[in-house]
């Protein structure tokens, strides 16, 4: 059972926008940044959005991040079928010192 | 470019001390913005964060909650590199291990190419 929670699975059509939700608490997302990460299968996860809404050189603008409150969304438009991949969310949890990701969602782009 | 390169091996016994290390190219060990993590995965358990080891004038660790008992991270100055050691495996133990550098805020940004450990006798 992770800290944080995400739907197991999305799906959409290429072309479209989809949304994750990543839900937490006021120790974890209430009170820190959020992160999300890309992962393909037998592939490290990469990071793909940082300090809530932040992009890494070379992450697309089709991918944005934001926060309100104990729970963060990762948006992406214009799906394409290389975004089929398992998306995490991640913090930081203040009152135990650790670090907490969600449990994943697999993208599917139908 | 900073780049993680893991080593050690692929199966160890239940009861024994499983070790990883990762050698860190393109940056140092010691620099004082960032942090070094371990980080596994498994089917069962997802992502879990086991560790960091970061410096800040000295060397200070952070580790999960449920690992404290058997977990230790190491920085090597010298070789440039940390590592893992955790004690008293079981099979519940086996997953993917990777070592990770952190930037600020938790943005875990380099990845390393992942170790997957077995317990099994």
């Amino acid at each position: 059972q992770s800290v944080l929670t995400q739907p197991p699975s999305v799906s959409a059509a290429p072309g479209q926008k989809v949304t994750i939700s990543c839900s937490g608490s006021s120790s974890n997302i209430g009170n820190y940044y959020v992160s999300w990460y890309q992962q393909f299968p037998g592939t490290a996860p990469k990071l793909l959005i940082y300090d809530n809404n932040e992009r890494p050189s070379g992450i697309p603008d089709r991918f944005s991040g934001s926060k309100s409150g104990t729970s963060a969304t990762l948006g992406i438009t214009g799906l394409q079928t290389g975004d089929e991949a398992d998306y995490y969310c991640g913090t930081w949890d203040s009152s135990l010192s650790v670090g907490v990701f969600g449990g994943g969602t697999k993208l599917t782009v139908l | 470019q900073v780049q993680l390169q893991q080593s050690g091996p692929g199966l160890v016994k239940p009861s024994q001390t499983l070790s990883l290390t990762c050698a860190i190219s393109g940056d140092s060990v010691s620099n004082n913005n960032v942090a070094w993590n371990w980080i596994r995965q498994s089917p069962s358990r997802g992502l879990e964060w086991l560790g960091r080891t970061y410096y800040r004038s000295k060397w200070f660790n952070d580790f999960a909650v449920s690992l404290k008992s058997r977990i230790s991270i190491n920085a090597d100055t010298s070789k440039n590199q940390f590592s893992l050691q955790l004690n008293s495996v079981t099979p519940d133990d086996t997953a993917v291990y990777y070592c990770v550098r952190e930037l600020t805020h938790w943005s875990l940004e380099c990845w390393g190419q992942g170790t997957l450990v077995t317990v099994s006798s």
